[in-house]
C-alpha cells in the first residue's frame, strides 16, 4: 500500500515568490493535516482539512492556505516567503474519528528560502 | 495553552543499556497521548497512542507508560538501530485531530 506522498521533496525559492506543496493521502483516509517542521523543533500545526471542509487552523499568518480536493489530495500555498519560511513541510492524513489509529506523516517537502 | 515538554534533549546509551524518555504535559484535557519516531530528513512514524491514565502500550523493545501528568517512553536494551528523534504529541478536546507536539529526544545507541 502506497503511504502518504509529498511532492516535490526538495524546493529552493527566494524571498517573495509563492510555492505550492502537494500531498496525496493513504487510500482511504479522508483527512489531511499540514505541519510545519524547524530544524531542531517539533512539528508546528498549520491547517486540518477533512471532506474538504477546513476543520481546524494553526497559529500562522495569512500568507499560508490550503485546500483539499474532491479525492482528498491537499495542496498548501505559502505566499510572499520570509527566510523563516524554511523548514520541512509535512503531510499527515487519518481515518477521521477511528479511535487508536495514528496519523501516518508522509516524508516531507523541505523548502529552502534564500 | 497546551504544552508540552520532552526531556532529555538528548541522550546517548550504550548498546544494551536500559533507559527511559519523559513527556510532560499541561493540557485542557486529554484526548490522547502519541509518541513518534522520526529519522533524520524523514516524516514522524507513528509508535503508540494511549488515552488515559495508568495505560500501557508495548512495542519490541519499547513500552509506552501514561499518567495524569507525563508519560515515559521506555527503551529496553536499546540496540543502534533505535538511534532516532522520539517526539511525544498530544490532542485536546475540540481541537480537532490537531497535534501538539514537544521538542523531541534525540537519543543515539552506540556499540
Amino acid at each position: 500500500d502506497a503511504g502518504v506522498t509529498q511532492s516535490p521533496t526538495h524546493l529552493i525559492k527566494t524571498r517573495g515568490q509563492h510555492v505550492t506543496l502537494r500531498c496525496s493521502p493513504i487510500s482511504g483516509h479522508k483527512s489531511v493535516s499540514w505541519y510545519q517542521q524547524v530544524l531542531g523543533q517539533g512539528p508546528q500545526f498549520i491547517f486540518q482539512y477533512y471532506e474538504k471542509e477546513e476543520r481546524g487552523r494553526g497559529n500562522f499568518p495569512d500568507r499560508f492556505s490550503a485546500r483539499q480536493f474532491p479525492n482528498y489530495s491537499s495542496e498548501l500555498n505559502v505566499n510572499a516567503l520570509l527566510l523563516g519560511d524554511s523548514a520541512l513541510y509535512l503531510c499527515a492524513s487519518s481515518l477521521e474519528g477511528v479511535q487508536g489509529y495514528g496519523y501516518t506523516f508522509g516524508s516531507g517537502t523541505r523548502l529552502t528560502v534564500v | 495553552e497546551d504544552q508540552v515538554t520532552q526531556s532529555p534533549e538528548a541522550l546517548r546509551l550504550q548498546e544494551g543499556e536500559s533507559s527511559s524518555l519523559n513527556c510532560s504535559y499541561t493540557v485542557s484535557g486529554l484526548r490522547g497521548l502519541f509518541w513518534y519516531r522520526q529519522d533524520p530528513g524523514k516524516g514522524p512514524e507513528f509508535l503508540f497512542t494511549l488515552y488515559s491514565a495508568g495505560e500501557e502500550k508495548e512495542k519490541e523493545r519499547l513500552k509506552a507508560t501514561l499518567t495524569k501528568k507525563e508519560s515515559f517512553l521506555h527503551i529496553t536494551a536499546p540496540k543502534p538501530e533505535d538511534s532516532a528523534t522520539y517526539l511525544c504529541a498530544v490532542q485536546v478536546p475540540g481541537g480537532g485531530n490537531k497535534l501538539t507536539f514537544g521538542t523531541g529526544t534525540q537519543l543515539k545507541v552506540e556499540l
